[in-house]
């Protein structure tokens, strides 16, 4: 299994242009999660899903949209860029249940720089 | 809101010692709360997570306590190494999990 796995890992991006970051998860999570790190911060919820088809915002879902047509894929994606949302972002998932954990995993990151 | 506190932002100890991190929220009644571990440039890494009927939750060298009461959680690391050093979050949430800003744990040799 290769867990999540989140594209690109760089990218530079022109302030006003838009661009989607991808995340898949082959784990058949219901649960994912979409945060940013700024430097030396914690995690920030962006927005997250509690399955195919329902989507809720987070902590600061402004800028950002989300959707979530299939279990494995949870797109965020960045209309307008602003200098303000350059960060690491991050995906998550999980399975929450009486018999699971509850975890979350997460994946490598993308760090995205808005000029 | 909700509101996640991480007691300080850097903690040193010295090798060997047990390391005592706290989270406390406010505006909030989690089912459970988990710990995680983040080296630089790393997405996070699940430690461990205690249910709010749990008191306490024990993992090799680490700990954890849930006070629902005092709506604060206590992560210790014991018989501290360099190797713990890395900063330490916690979380808490059933659907919507957010994230308190973590605590960067340096030990000492």
């Amino acid at each position: 299994n290769a867990g999540v796995t989140q594209t690109p890992k760089f990218h530079i991006l022109k302030i006003g242009q838009s661009m989607t970051l991808q995340c898949t998860q082959d784990m058949n999570h219901n649960y994912m999660y979409w945060y940013r790190q700024d430097p030396g911060m914690g995690l920030k919820l962006i927005y997250y899903s509690v399955g195919a088809g329902i989507t809720d915002k987070g902590e600061v879902p402004n800028g950002y949209n989300v959707s979530r047509s299939t279990t494995e894929d949870f797109p965020l994606r960045l209309e307008l860029a602003a200098p303000s949302q350059t960060s690491v972002y991050f995906c998550a998932s999980s399975q929450p249940g009486l018999t699971n954990t509850g975890e979350l995993f997460f994946g490598e990151g993308s760090r995205l720089t808005v000029l | 809101s909700q509101k996640i506190e991480q007691n300080s932002e850097a903690l040193n100890i010295q090798e060997g010692k047990t390391a005592t991190l706290t989270c406390n929220y406010t505006n909030y009644s989690p089912a459970y709360l988990q710990w995680y571990r983040q080296d630089p440039g790393r997405g996070p890494v699940f430690l461990l997570l205690i249910r709010e009927n749990e008191k306490e939750k024990r993992k090799e060298r680490l700990k954890v306590t849930f006070d629902t009461t005092l709506k604060q959680s206590l992560f210790h690391i014991t018989a501290s190494q360099p190797a713990d050093s890395a900063t330490y979050l916690c979380a808490l949430g059933d659907d919507k999990i957010i994230f308190g800003k973590g605590t960067r744990l340096h030990i000492l040799p």
